[in-house]
């Protein structure tokens, strides 16, 4: 079982649609990041979260560390927000930092 | 401008064959990693380095070699090309504890023949 679990794996919605992708981790972190790629493209940071939540323009990112949990909400979906979203979360392991990736979530948005 | 720049970009080689990609990045960041991303297994780390000369093995490093020399550059090796090793392949770098934003290359296409 992956440390970074997230869901749904595909996510199809229609423009204007609120989004939510999920994140579930099961040992303690130091941080989330969640991350973008589109099709054929490279990847983006959105968000390094600890703590609450951040505000970007239409994304929001929020964590609840107790709960072991991150959320990605897109607000008025927009078909150029279709791409895949990942969240990678900072595990610290004998004394190094490792990044550890969940599998991803395919988002499309169909005008 | 980016702050982490791969190379090559793309590249064909025949089975057997050593590759070396090369990662740089001018962030002065202490940590940098190495993935392999292929259909329906998202990104899989390869190896990591949290410094000059000390890096350590991810959950795909059979058949991979890495070395970081200077903070700069991080040197993916594939000693004997294989087929199964046909994939793109990202490196990133963040800051100590990852206090601030990751760098992602733009990914190295590899097609091994």
């Amino acid at each position: 079982k992956n440390e970074v679990e997230q869901s749904p794996q595909n996510l199809t919605a229609q423009e204007g649609e609120f989004i939510t992708i999920n994140c579930s981790y099961s040992v303690g972190i130091s941080a989330l990041h969640w991350l973008q790629q589109h099709p054929g493209g490279g990847i983006v940071s959105l968000f390094m979260l600890s703590s609450g939540k951040k505000k970007h323009g239409r994304l929001i990112a929020t964590i609840n560390i107790q709960e072991k949990h991150s959320s990605l909400h897109i607000t008025a979906s927009h078909p150029r927000d279709s791409a895949v979203y990942i969240c990678a979360a900072e595990i610290l392991i004998q004394g190094a930092q490792k990044l550890v990736f969940g599998q991803g979530t395919r988002l499309t948005i169909n005008p | 401008d980016a702050g982490i720049t791969q190379s090559p970009r793309h590249k064909v080689t025949e089975t057997g064959t050593p590759v070396t990609l090369r990662c740089h990045q001018t962030e002065n960041h202490r940590y940098m990693y190495w993935y392999r991303q292929d259909p329906g297994h998202g990104l899989r780390l390869i190896h990591y380095s949290y410094g000059v000369k000390d890096t350590d093995k991810g959950e795909v490093s059979d058949g991979y070699s890495v070395s970081r020399s200077k903070t700069e550059d991080f040197l993916l090796t594939l000693e004997s090309a294989t087929s199964s090793q046909t994939s793109v392949y990202f490196c990133a770098s963040g800051g100590q504890g990852y206090t601030g934003e990751l760098f992602f290359g733009e990914g190295s296409r590899l097609t091994v023949l």
